[in-house]
């Protein structure tokens, strides 16, 4: 039963264009919400992140929206660029513990 | 600018052996994760620790040992190793309760 799930296992996207990943989760409880990127042969790199009392975050050309409501996130990448091409997790739990559940990922590519 | 490191990078080992994984940080970091991810599934975390001599469980603690004798350094180790513990680890130190910063990783093959 997986409690986080991002069904798009890959996403190509044109440099300049917006990149738009998703991630949803089924734990109301669920009330932190963090994304990363992972480039081969990499640890994963934390990213961005948004407490369930927002709807959205913004950190340069990352921006996390969360719709609370259809316990839904997304990641938006405005503009892409080429260096971007990694797989994206998502992470959500709940903020008093330390037990986060990972989504299984979405490979992004940027074409130049 | 060594962030966390892990050692060894890969590793093969035949069942019923047994090793351990080194995770060293250097940002002084409270907290200290261990996580495995396997093909098809996300991140899962092993045991993890709040603080110098404190350790927990996480989601798929079984058949694995956790220390940490010193604040730089999370030890994982496994008594017998089984096949289903091929996987490649994850270690993560942070100042909260959400993994910041990650190892490399080690690419561990169970015989």
């Amino acid at each position: 039963d997986q409690q986080v799930k991002q069904n798009s296992p890959s996403l190509s996207v044109q440099e300049g264009r917006i990149s738009i990943l998703n991630c949803d989760y089924t734990n109301s409880m669920f009330d932190y919400f963090l994304w990363y990127k992972k480039y081969p042969a990499e640890g994963p790199t934390f990213l961005i992140s948004i407490s369930s009392i927002k709807d959205k975050n913004e950190d340069g050309r990352f921006t996390v929206f969360l719709n609370k409501s259809a316990k839904h996130l997304s990641l938006h990448i405005v503009p892409s660029q080429p260096g971007d091409s990694a797989v994206y997790f998502c992470a959500s739990g709940t903020s008093g513990t330390y037990k986060y559940i990972f989504g299984t990922g979405t490979r992004l590519k940027v074409l130049a | 600018n060594a962030g966390v490191t892990q050692t060894p990078k890969f590793r093969v080992l035949k069942t019923g052996q047994s090793m351990t994984l080194l995770c060293a940080q250097d940002m002084n970091h409270e907290y200290m994760y261990w996580y495995r991810q396997d093909p098809g599934m996300g991140l899962r975390l092993i045991h993890y620790s709040v603080g110098e001599g404190t350790t927990a469980k996480g989601e798929v603690p079984d058949g694995y040992n956790v220390s940490r004798l010193k604040k730089q350094n999370f030890l994982l180790g496994l008594e017998s190793a089984a096949p289903s513990q091929t996987s490649v680890y994850f270690c993560a130190s942070s100042t909260g309760r959400q993994p910041q910063h990650f190892g490399d990783g080690t690419r561990l093959s169970i015989l």
